[in-house]
């Protein structure tokens, strides 16, 4: 069965500065997808990255860009020139052959003014 | 394109009690899933439809939950003889076959059991 591991469970920077949150992942699949996504205290889940399998290219959203590490089975989330609205709760999340997301724990990341 | 939108936000009930949630998936999504999320924990999966067949349930759903999607529009979840245990955030999210893997979220139905 796949999981999926976030091994901080808080992170914190300073505004405008650079953080990176850590997610690694196990599978006996090949071709297979992984997200990020926010959740902000008491709002809704909203999807921040995601990256194929397939491309080695690493997937970039604007100030997000994640380092896919398919060897490795890694999978960070780069947040540049952080702001006060990136604090939340962040999930990495990998998408199976049944259709399911599979969840990491979060990693809570505070942004310091 | 109003988003995925859930109902009731909250829900307040006495243990014993039977709870019914609806999800309304973006219009031209196809298929729709439900998660639990309990505090400080990710979601966990609990059933997936695609259009109004259910495909997929978790050993998690136990017998006391039931999903819906008649018509393959919207959907509801009812737990019946709620437990303190059952007391959780339900999330619904809905997906289409262009991009099946991405889902999109609701803002998630919180229950307190008491």
């Amino acid at each position: 069965a796949q999981t999926v591991t976030q091994s901080q469970p808080e992170m914190s920077v300073q505004e405008a500065e650079t953080v990176t949150l850590s997610c690694t992942y196990d599978t006996s699949e090949s071709d297979y997808y992984l997200f990020w996504y926010k959740q902000p205290p008491s709002r809704q889940m909203i999807l921040v990255i995601r990256q194929e399998a397939y491309k080695q290219q690493n997937a970039t959203e604007n100030r997000f860009s994640v380092n896919f590490q398919k060897a490795a089975k890694s999978f960070s989330l780069k947040i540049s020139d952080s702001q006060l609205g990136d604090a939340a709760m962040y999930f990495c999340a990998y998408f199976d052959s049944n259709y399911q997301l599979i969840w990491g724990a979060g990693t809570k990341l505070i942004i310091k003014p | 394109d109003t988003g995925v939108s859930q109902d009731p936000r909250h829900k307040i009930t006495k243990r014993g009690q039977n709870v019914t949630f609806r999800c309304d998936p973006i219009s031209e999504h196809n298929r729709l899933y439900w998660y639990r999320q309990t505090l400080g924990q990710g979601p966990e999966f609990l059933t997936y439809f695609q259009n109004e067949a259910q495909l997929e349930k978790s050993r998690l759903l136990s017998d006391r939950f039931s999903a819906e999607r008649p018509k393959g529009s919207f959907s509801t979840l009812e737990i019946q003889r709620t437990e303190q245990g059952d007391s959780a955030m339900y999330l619904c999210a809905s997906s289409f076959d262009g991009a099946k893997e991405t889902q999109y979220f609701g803002p998630g139905t919180r229950l307190l059991v008491l």
